[in-house]
This record gives C-alpha cells, sequence and structure tokens, in this order.
C-alpha cells in the first residue's frame, strides 16, 4: 500500500519570498502523484500532477513540482509567493488501477506581508 | 457549470440524531467519494462508488452509510451522530479511479458538520 508523508504542518513565508513544501511517499509499484490546494473555506483543487515523463511538473498559478524517484518526493516550489498563496496544501499519491488517492496530511502555508 | 455540489454547508446535530449528506455531481462521472477532514489528520476516505448500485467501504466507515441509485447522486447517512463526527465533509467525483491514469478528482466545497 501507498503511503504520503508532509514534512511540514505549517510554513510561514514572506511575500516575495520563495517557498517549497515537501512531500514524500512510500509505494512499492509505479506511483502518480498530484498537489491539490485548498483556498480558506472552499474545497480542494488540482494543482498540478505528474503522471510520467519529465519529472518537472508545472501547475496552475506559478507552482511547479518536482518528481525524484531514488528520493521518493514530490516537493511543491514556488520562486515567489503572493499573499493569495495562502492556503493549504495537500500531496497525493495513487498507482495504476488503485481505486483512490491516498492524502497525506496537508501543510498550512502563511504568506506574510 | 456546477461540478460538485453539496448540501447542506453547515449543520449542527445533536448526539443521536441521524441525518444526511446530499452529493450530487453534473460531470456524467462513474467515480464518486466521500472524505472526511479532520485538523491536521488530511483527508480521510469514508465510502466511495465505481458506479451506480455499488459502494464500497473506505477507510473510515463506521457510522456512516452511503447509496449510489444514480450516476449523479452519492448521498452520505449519519445514522446515531456522535462527536467524534464533528468534521468538514467533502464529496467528490471522478471519471474513472480516481488517481489511476491520472484522473483529475472534483471536490465540492465542503459540508461543515458539529455534533454536540
Amino acid at each position: 500500500a501507498q503511503s504520503v508523508t508532509q514534512l511540514d504542518s505549517q510554513v510561514p513565508v514572506f511575500e516575495e519570498a520563495p517557498v517549497e513544501l515537501r512531500c514524500n511517499y512510500s509505494s512499492s509499484v509505479s506511483v502518480y502523484l498530484f498537489w491539490y490546494v485548498q483556498y480558506p473555506n472552499q474545497g480542494l483543487q488540482l494543482l498540478l500532477k505528474y503522471l510520467s515523463g519529465s519529472t518537472l511538473v508545472k501547475g496552475i498559478n506559478g507552482f511547479e513540482a518536482e518528481f525524484n524517484k531514488s528520493q521518493t518526493s514530490f516537493h511543491l516550489r514556488k520562486p515567489s509567493v503572493h499573499i493569495s498563496d495562502t492556503a493549504e496544501y495537500f500531496c497525493a499519491v495513487s498507482t495504476q488501477g488503485a481505486q483512490k488517492l491516498v492524502f497525506g496530511q496537508g501543510t498550512r502555508l502563511t504568506i506574510n506581508p | 457549470n456546477a461540478g460538485v455540489t453539496q448540501t447542506p454547508k453547515f449543520r449542527i446535530l445533536k448526539i443521536g440524531q441521524s441525518m444526511t449528506l446530499q452529493c450530487t455531481q453534473d460531470m456524467n462521472h462513474n467515480y464518486m467519494y466521500w472524505y472526511r477532514q479532520d485538523p491536521g489528520m488530511g483527508l480521510k476516505l469514508i465510502y466511495y462508488s465505481v458506479g451506480a448500485g455499488i459502494t464500497d467501504k473506505g477507510e473510515v466507515p463506521n457510522g456512516y452509510n452511503v447509496s449510489r441509485s444514480t450516476t449523479e447522486d452519492f448521498p452520505l447517512r449519519l445514522e446515531l451522530a456522535a462527536p467524534s463526527q464533528t468534521s468538514v465533509y467533502f464529496c467528490a467525483s471522478s471519471s474513472s479511479t480516481g488517481g489511476a491514469y491520472g484522473n483529475t478528482i472534483y471536490f465540492g466545497e465542503g459540508s461543515w458538520l458539529t455534533v454536540v
């Protein structure tokens, strides 16, 4: 079975600073990896996903993530954050044929002016 | 384009009461899910359905029931509500196995339930 660990429960950063949200996964087979974002009082929406091919994946709102198979990681990055990026971010993993996603515990990103 | 719609958005229940959270999607998705979200715990899958008439348990099914009589609707029933069921509930759907083959899961806006 697969599992996901988000290494930071909260990440405070200043506006226009870079940010990295860390995600490690565990699986014995090939994986599909996702980052979802949840803005305050809203549901989750897809930020980006890795299926295969290039290990650097670009998503919406200037976010990108890099799949690192040797380190079983899928860290999310943004070079310069904005106040509007304040949200909770969830990493998730699945495998081919799996009937559900497994979510990490979430990382709350807080942007300070 | 409505997507996934769930009601009610907020509800306060007394211990022992029952209620149904409604969920409907207009994307003709086969797969539907119910998750609960507790602070610092991420999302836990309660039940899911792979099509009309077919449901299966997720990680935390105790205290809940579901049915799937149509493709569009997937209600979640809470019987004999307990304080441990205080949570935010999300309904979601996907066109095929959520995550498999990279299919995106689409979420509703959530239902905040408090059991007192």
